[in-house]
């Protein structure tokens, strides 16, 4: 099992650049969540997904972010354009049905905007 | 609202010795479950422990437990013979639903050092 796979583990770009985070979820699972990892705000959950269906998007946090989940195997996270205050750890993570059921969190995307 | 609580951004524990780290949470729901991960230096992610809200037993998973207390919406954590690798950063979570669908949040953390 490959667990939950997040690309690329780092990203640097420039303050009004186009940035994508990908991730494939573990087949099977229902749910797939986008966190943003800071240590101003902790884990914010920025929104998540149910059977490839955005839930809830309230987190986040401008219209400069959008996700999308095409198919049960792949997300984008996409920020347009990128600021200097994106600047954070971007993790994914899934999980099947349940409410007693573990999230599995991928390796993150360590995002720097200059 | 913030709805988890973890009162302790750092603590400090001596190795071998017994720590509780804090979580307090708020919900409206009957039915959620209550989490903790551990996150080291290196960034991932790690499952330590669940308990669910119906749970009449304390969760217990080798060294941790859990001491939960459902009348005042507490979940600590316990780490017994506390060891060096238990340093790390130490986040409660909570899945729950207010519209029948799955929501999972954090709290803000807590910072725990093992002394040798």
């Amino acid at each position: 099992d490959a667990g939950v796979i997040q690309s690329p583990r780092h990203e640097v770009t420039e303050m009004g650049q186009e940035v994508t985070l990908r991730c494939k979820p573990i087949s099977g699972h229902d749910y797939l969540f986008w966190y943003r990892q800071t240590m101003m705000r902790g884990l914010e959950l920025l929104i998540y997904f149910n059977n490839n269906v955005p839930i809830d998007d309230s987190g986040m946090p401008e219209d400069r972010f959008s996700a999308k989940m095409p198919n049960a195997s792949f997300s984008t996270l996409k920020i347009q354009p990128s600021e200097p205050r994106d600047s954070a750890v971007y993790f994914c993570a899934s999980s099947p049905q349940g409410r007693n059921e573990k999230l599995f969190f991928g390796s993150g995307t360590q995002l720097s905007v200059l | 609202a913030q709805k988890i609580t973890q009162t302790q951004p750092g603590m400090f524990v001596q190795e071998k010795e017994a720590v509780t780290l804090d979580c307090t949470y708020d919900t409206s729901d009957q039915s959620y479950g209550l989490f903790w991960y551990k996150q080291p230096s290196s960034g991932e992610m790690i499952f330590l422990i669940y308990q669910g809200s119906y749970d009449e037993q304390n969760a217990t998973e080798g060294r941790y437990s859990l001491n939960f207390q459902k009348a005042r919406k507490s979940a600590n954590l316990v780490i017994s013979a506390s060891q060096l690798g238990d340093s790390a950063m130490y986040f409660c979570a909570m899945r729950e639903g207010e519209t029948s669908y799955d929501k999972v949040i954090f709290g803000p953390g807590t910072s725990l050092s093992v002394i040798p």
